[in-house]
């Protein structure tokens, strides 16, 4: 079974500043996606950046980027320019690339912008 | 595009009693997914329905299923309420050949 693991409960930045969220994965497939999810306090979460496994590429979407080192199974998010609408929980998510529409789930990284 | 659309987004009930919760994806999306959100267990894939038929169950016990409609909307029931079951319900859709799933606001469910 796949496993995603956020090391982080919470992190906190200075707004401007560039924050990096963690996330470790565990998987036997080679084909799969990887996401950031963000969840504001309104709740609805929203989708931040995708990567699929066989780009090598990192996925970049204005100032959000991701690390993305697959033999580590390591996936971090980058945010630049911290504002202060980035403050939210940040999920990280796995999902098969087999069709089925499952995500696994990181616990979340709760992060604070200081003005 | 209309988004995914969860309802209600609110709701009381006691333990014992059932509940059903409603998802309507947003248009041309055939797969429906539902999570349940805690604080203690955070988020839990429940079920995914593709083309009315369950193609994958998290595990959860036969208390929650789920089906869904020739529209694709979805439903989900819990039977035998219980306290441990208050939680965020969020449901998700895809379109066939996407990676990415759009979540809705979520059921917010409360058991007294």
């Amino acid at each position: 079974a796949q496993t995603v693991t956020q090391s982080q409960p919470e992190m906190s930045v200075q707004e401007a500043e560039t924050v990096t969220l963690s996330c470790t994965y565990d998987t036997s497939e080679s084909d799969y996606y990887l996401f950031w999810y963000k969840q504001p306090p309104s709740r609805q979460m929203i989708l931040v950046i995708r990567q699929e496994a066989y780009k090598q590429q990192n996925a970049t979407e204005n100032r959000f980027s991701v690390n993305f080192q697959k033999a580590a199974k390591s996936f971090s998010l980058k945010i630049s320019d911290s504002q202060l609408g980035d403050a939210a929980m940040y999920f990280c998510a796995y999902r098969s690339g087999k069709g089925a529409q499952k995500l696994v789930f990181g616990q979340g990284t709760r992060l604070t912008i200081n003005p | 595009k209309a988004g995914v659309t969860q309802t209600p987004r609110y709701l009381i009930k006691t333990r014992g009693q059932q509940v059903t919760l409603s998802c309507s994806p947003i248009s041309g999306h055939r797969s429906v997914s539902w999570y349940q959100q805690t604080p203690g267990q955070g988020l839990q894939f429940l079920f995914e329905y593709f083309s009315e038929t369950q193609r994958n169950k998290g595990n959860f016990p036969g208390r929650f299923s789920g089906r869904q409609f020739s529209n694709s909307r979805s439903e989900m029931n819990v039977s035998t309420l219980e306290l441990g079951d208050s939680a965020l319900y969020l449901c998700a859709t895809a379109g066939v050949g996407t990676g990415e799933l759009f979540f809705g606001e979520g059921s917010r469910l409360t058991v007294l």
